[in-house]
C-alpha cells in the first residue's frame, strides 16, 4: 500500500532555532517527493521538489534531502522565524502522477 | 505565475441548502483540477479529480451526486455540495495542472465550509 509517514507529528521550538522533519514513504513507483507549507486556513505552498536523481535541494532556509534507497527524507529549516509557524506536508507523487500526501507535522515557532 | 484561485474563501449556510466553490487557474490553462476536503489537523483528502470537458473521476466513499464537480473550460471547475449537513462542513481546497506539466498541481487557498 502507498503511503506516506511523517514525524515528529507536532514540534514547538524557539525561534532562530533549527529544525528537521522526517518523511517515510513506500510508494511505488516514485516520481518525484515534494515539501509544502500550509499556513492555518490556507491552501499548500511549494517548498521544495526532488525525482530519483536528486539528492538536496534547497529554497531559502529551507533545504530537502532525498535517499531514494532508503524512501526517506527530511526538510531543514535553519535559523527558524515566527512565520515558519505552520504544517509541513510531505507529498510523493506515483507515476501515474497521483499525488500521496503525509500527515504532516505541525511546527510552532515561539518568540 | 500559476496561482489557483477559490470563491468564496468562507461560506456558512443552513442545513439542506446548496452551496457552489469555484476554482480558477488565473494564469494557465488546466487541463485537470482536483478537489480534496481537510479536516482539522489531518491532510488533504482527495474527492475527485476533473478533466475538461468530461466527466468527475470520484474517489472510494465520496458520493458523485452529492458532491457536483463540473470542470466546464480550462480555467474553470467547480464543485457544489448538495443538501449540506453539519457533517459536510470542511476545508475544501482545489488544485490544477497546467497542460504542459501534468504532474504539477497548484493549490487554490481553499473555502471553509460552515454548515449550521
Amino acid at each position: 500500500k502507498n503511503q506516506v509517514e511523517q514525524s515528529p507529528q507536532s514540534l514547538i521550538i524557539l525561534e532562530g532555532k533549527n529544525c528537521t522533519l522526517q518523511c517515510n514513504y513506500t510508494v511505488s513507483p516514485f516520481s518525484n517527493l515534494r515539501w509544502y507549507k500550509q499556513d492555518t486556513g490556507r491552501g499548500p505552498v511549494s517548498l521544495t521538489i526532488m525525482t530519483f536523481s536528486e539528492n538536496t535541494k534547497s529554497n531559502g532556509r529551507y533545504t530537502a534531502t532525498l535517499d531514494a534507497d532508503t524512501k526517506q527524507s527530511s526538510l531543514h529549516i535553519t535559523a527558524s522565524q515566527l512565520s515558519d509557524s505552520a504544517s509541513y506536508i510531505c507529498v510523493v507523487s506515483e507515476m501515474t502522477y497521483k499525488y500521496i500526501f503525509g500527515t504532516g507535522t505541525r511546527l510552532k515557532v515561539l518568540a | 505565475g500559476a496561482v489557483v484561485s477559490q470563491h468564496p474563501s468562507r461560506v456558512i449556510c443552513k442545513s439542506g441548502t446548496s452551496v457552489k466553490i469555484e476554482c480558477r487557474s488565473l494564469d494557465f490553462q488546466a487541463t485537470t483540477m482536483f478537489w480534496y476536503r481537510q479536516f482539522p489537523k489531518q491532510s488533504l483528502m482527495l474527492m475527485a479529480t476533473s478533466n475538461e470537458g468530461s466527466k468527475a473521476t470520484y474517489e472510494q466513499g465520496v458520493e458523485k451526486d452529492k458532491f457536483l464537480i463540473n470542470h466546464a473550460s480550462l480555467t474553470l471547475s467547480t464543485l457544489t455540495v448538495t443538501s449540506a449537513h453539519p457533517e459536510d462542513s470542511s476545508f475544501y481546497i482545489c488544485s490544477a495542472s497546467p497542460a504542459i506539466s501534468t504532474d504539477t498541481q497548484y493549490f487554490g487557498p481553499g473555502t471553509r465550509l460552515t454548515v449550521l
